[in-house]
């Protein structure tokens, strides 16, 4: 069965670092997206993807991030200079398309992120 | 805005049933889902019931709708060791970008 995979799972980076996180979507999905959780709390949507743009982005989703589909099969999150406050599991999801009236967002298995 | 809201832990016996609360503040929330997370795992979805439906049932899951309180329960019947797990409740409103508003999650442990 298809299904969303995230690299890596674990990441701990230094305070003011870049990192990238990166997902593989399921083949022939359209819609992309990024979710954290910081620990204890609940998940938050940051940003959705589709057609090459951002489509909607949360207020977490400030400059110091950005996402992209570099090779039509990765789609990454980039942490510019992460801070303490990044420290979080991010979920990569991804969705087929709008055609249908209901249609399911698949989630990888999250990474976590560490800052320290 | 949106707010979603679970209580954060449930303990059964197994074979007893289980019931999961969400309360939920849009309005206007098309889909609200049931989502499972097991340890080192990621969010699976177990079931979703469209906001003009009161219940839904699906096996041992029965999803319950309260429109006017905005209120959505799921109930586990025969409830096994393998349920254990943290259950999100989740909402989205339709649109292009569809994101989903998640709670808190209960984490529902079952003991023998």
């Amino acid at each position: 069965e298809p299904e969303v995979t995230q690299t890596p799972s674990h990441q701990v980076t230094q305070m003011g670092q870049e990192v990238i996180l990166r997902c593989v979507p399921i083949s022939n999905h359209l819609y992309f997206y990024w979710y954290r959780q910081i620990l204890g709390q609940k998940v938050e949507f940051l940003v959705s993807f589709y057609n090459n743009e951002i489509s909607e982005k949360s207020e977490i989703f400030d400059d110091q991030f950005s996402v992209e589909r570099p090779d039509g099969s990765n789609f990454t999150l980039k942490i510019r200079s992460t801070k303490l406050e990044d420290s979080a599991m991010y979920f990569c999801a991804s969705r087929a398309s709008t055609e249908s009236s209901y249609n399911e967002q698949f989630f990888g298995p999250g990474t976590r992120l560490t800052v320290l | 805005g949106e707010d979603v809201e679970q209580s954060l832990f449930l303990s059964v016996r197994e074979g007893d049933s289980s019931v999961i609360n969400c309360t939920y503040t849009d309005s206007s929330s098309t889909y609200l889902y049931w989502y499972k997370q097991e340890p080192g795992a990621g969010l699976q979805l177990l079931t979703y019931i469209f906001s003009n439906m009161d219940m839904k049932q699906d096996q041992r899951l029965t999803v319950l709708l309260n429109k006017k309180d905005k209120h959505l329960s799921l109930r586990i019947a025969d409830t096994q060791t393998g349920d254990s797990a943290i259950y999100f409740c989740a909402e989205s409103i339709r649109s292009t970008a569809s994101k989903l508003t998640f709670g808190t999650g209960t984490r529902l442990q079952v003991t023998l």
